[in-house]
């Protein structure tokens, strides 16, 4: 498709569990972003890559949340032992080269029970 | 962290009536960002601004880059019942990384 993408659109987890969500931006677009929406909040940055690599991995919680993006193109966002506090939305993000606005997906939307 | 101060929070307007909202930070920004979020959706990007007093317009909105780069406004003209949601400024950080700082979002009712 022409934007970027995210699966799955819902995911319903125990606390405890592990959770991937998985990004597919806008082809050509070398740089990447994850953040996370909570209700009535703007969305709060996690991690963003440039190619392959994490240039900037500030916003991580903790090390339970871990990203990767192997090809440069999909990234997968990988939470271990998920707990409640974790319930968000997810929105993954690309641009072409970091510079330019961002084009966000539609989320992940996360509950973790 | 950064803090990106945005208002109003909500506001509540007749259709046709102009709409006003801005963003300011005690940061310098290199890049200004405005978007719109519908429920259920993600953000959409409105207008980018990258240079210290640019204006620029994007048919009814019109947003500039503050001179001091550490603010930014959008208007609204002629407001109609399809611009409901929540807006959102979000800028790059002078000396920062390319992540996006975003504003806590102002949510606009439009009645018809």
């Amino acid at each position: 498709g022409a934007g970027v993408s995210q699966t799955p659109s819902n995911k319903v987890t125990e606390k405890g569990k592990y959770v991937e969500l998985r990004c597919d931006p806008i082809s050509g677009h070398t740089a990447l972003y994850w953040y996370r929406q909570s209700l009535g909040q703007g969305p709060e940055f996690l991690i963003y890559f440039q190619g392959t690599g994490a240039a900037d991995d500030s916003g991580l919680p903790n090390d339970r949340f871990f990203a990767v993006r192997p090809e440069g193109s999909v990234s997968t966002l990988k939470i271990q032992r998920t707990e409640r506090g974790d319930s968000a939305v997810y929105l993954c993000a690309s641009s072409l080269n970091g510079q330019t606005g961002l084009f966000f997906g539609e989320g992940s939307r996360l509950t973790v029970l | 962290g950064q803090q990106l101060n945005q208002s109003p929070q909500s506001m509540f307007i007749q259709e046709g009536e102009d709409v006003s909202m801005n963003c300011t930070s005690s940061s310098i920004f290199n890049t200004w960002l405005w978007y719109k979020q519908d429920p259920g959706e993600g953000p959409v990007l409105l207008i980018a601004l990258y240079k210290a007093g640019e204006l620029t317009s994007n048919g009814r909105l019109t947003a500039q880059f503050g001179i001091t780069r550490k603010d930014s406004f959008l208007n609204i003209s002629a407001s109609i019942p399809s611009d409901v949601g929540i807006y959102f400024c979000a800028g790059q950080l002078q000396g920062g990384s390319e992540k996006l700082v975003f504003g806590k979002g102002t949510k606009l009712t439009v009645n018809p």
